[in-house]
């Protein structure tokens, strides 16, 4: 079956600009999962949502980030007015919440942020 | 909080050797799991193997095997037989058992390379 997908998959926006990064789970994963990954480093949680639910944002790095899940299947992650502390691959992770075990988180591609 | 260290940024191996990658990790949780992904320069992570704290008998998928110490707080993972194709990023990571789903928590990665 399909796996994550995230587009676009290379972005480039200038100083101020707003940008939105889409990501489309596997089917069926009701937990859903943003990190960031900066050049060079480990990739750190940003946001999770189950379904339409957001339940944690703690990661979010500041008010110009935002994400939304409005029907529980495809997230957007937007940034408003880039920096360019904001470059980074943007990575999109999804999990099926079953009874028992530990859910495995399935990645996509990520979006490549450039912020000149 | 939780921290994931790694403290080899790079380890290069011929191909058909055996390499280990050491992690560590500090935390006041007694059940949780750990994980090693693999990230090919096309960026796609993937999951490695798992392994659950409760379990004391060491995680193994084909090739692949992890020496878990809990009482050090070290999850390190061995790659028998090397090939060409486990040239990657490897990320040792975190997660608490608790129910529903969980972030993980990552090292800054380990960069692996396999030569001919």
């Amino acid at each position: 079956g399909a796996g994550v997908s995230q587009s676009p998959r290379y972005k480039v926006a200038k100083r101020g600009q707003d940008v939105a990064l889409r990501c489309d789970p596997i089917s069926g994963h009701v937990s859903l999962f943003w990190y960031q990954q900066a050049l060079g480093q480990g990739p750190e949680f940003l946001t999770y949502f189950q379904n339409e639910a957001q339940l944690d944002k703690s990661g979010l790095p500041s008010d110009r980030f935002f994400a939304e899940r409005p029907e529980g299947s495809v997230s957007t992650l937007k940034i408003q007015r880039t920096q360019q502390e904001d470059s980074a691959v943007y990575l999109c992770a999804s999990s099926f919440l079953g009874s028992g075990g530990v859910e495995t988180q399935y990645f996509g591609p990520g979006t490549r942020l450039l912020v000149l | 909080a939780q921290t994931v260290t790694q403290s080899q940024p790079e380890m290069s191996v011929q191909e058909a050797e055996t390499v280990t990658l050491s992690c560590t990790y500090d935390t006041s949780e007694s059940n949780y799991y750990l994980f090693w992904y693999k990230q090919p320069p096309s960026r796609q992570m993937i999951l490695v193997i798992r392994q659950e704290a409760y379990k004391q008998q060491n995680a193994t998928e084909n090739r692949f095997s992890v020496n878990f110490q809990k009482a050090a707080k070290s999850f390190s993972l061995k790659i028998s037989d090397s090939q060409l194709g486990d040239t990657a990023m490897y990320f040792c990571a975190f997660m608490k058992h608790e129910q529903g789903a969980q972030k993980l928590v990552f090292g800054q990665g380990t960069r692996l390379t396999i030569n001919p």
